[in-house]
């Protein structure tokens, strides 16, 4: 069955930080794979998405992601936090049943001074 | 592009009322997608459209919910009667399925309050 893990409910990282996020899968075929944030209050907004091609992707806001077949893993990465970027992050992967998606369960960033 | 709009952006009712959230996506996605979310369950996908067909209704909670999409533009979600376990925010979604896009874009959410 297609699942998104996200080992993670709560990250607190000092702001300047690097920032890693952690996802596995569990997909039967070649996956596609996204990164969306939710800040409080907000719909969720897409960071970044894997389609094929080069495993290292950028996204908005300085994001990027890598995804290794190997390892089933799709990790969102960040050099440098900022307090704007607290939020909740979510990946997610698909298609599911036609065009859905299967999202995670969601993590929870602060970012403390 | 305006984005996915949703409405209203709040809603509180009471107990046994009938509640419907509106839903336009954006101009050109073929499909469409209500989710809930809450703090105990997380993100929920409740039903699909695509074309305007449902495609899967199976995260429907019960007979109390029902939705449509009676044209590209327009989608409504209705409880009818409303319980205090419906209370949660409820997002609508857009994408354009075809070819290698699959990415969803999210409106607002409406949150929901059943006293």
């Amino acid at each position: 069955a297609q699942s998104v893990t996200q080992p993670d409910i709560h990250i607190t990282v000092s702001e300047g930080a690097s920032l890693e996020l952690r996802c596995n899968y569990s997909y039967g075929a070649t996956p596609y794979l996204f990164w969306y944030v939710q800040s409080p209050g907000q719909g969720l907004q897409l960071l970044l998405k894997y389609f094929s091609g080069d495993t290292l992707v950028q996204g908005i806001k300085g994001f990027e992601a890598e995804f290794k077949r190997s390892q089933s893993s799709f990790n969102l990465r960040k050099p440098s936090v900022h307090w704007s970027d607290a939020a909740e992050y979510f990946c997610a992967v698909g298609p599911n049943s036609g065009y859905a998606l299967n999202f995670g369960k969601g993590t929870s960033l602060l970012v403390t001074p | 592009d305006a984005g996915v709009i949703q409405s209203p952006r709040h809603e509180v009712t009471e107990m046994g009322q009938e509640v419907t959230l509106r839903c336009k996506p954006i101009s050109g996605h073929n499909s469409l997608f209500w989710y809930r979310q809450t703090m105990m369950r997380g993100l929920e996908l409740l039903i699909y459209f695509n074309n305007n067909v449902p495609i899967d209704d199976s995260g429907m909670p019960e007979d109390r919910f029902s939705a449509k999409m009676p044209n590209a533009s327009f989608s409504t979600l209705k409880i009818q009667p409303s319980e205090p376990r419906d209370s949660a925010v409820y997002f609508c979604a857009s994408s354009f399925s075809g070819g290698a896009s699959y990415e969803q874009y999210f409106g607002p959410g409406t949150r929901l309050t059943v006293t």
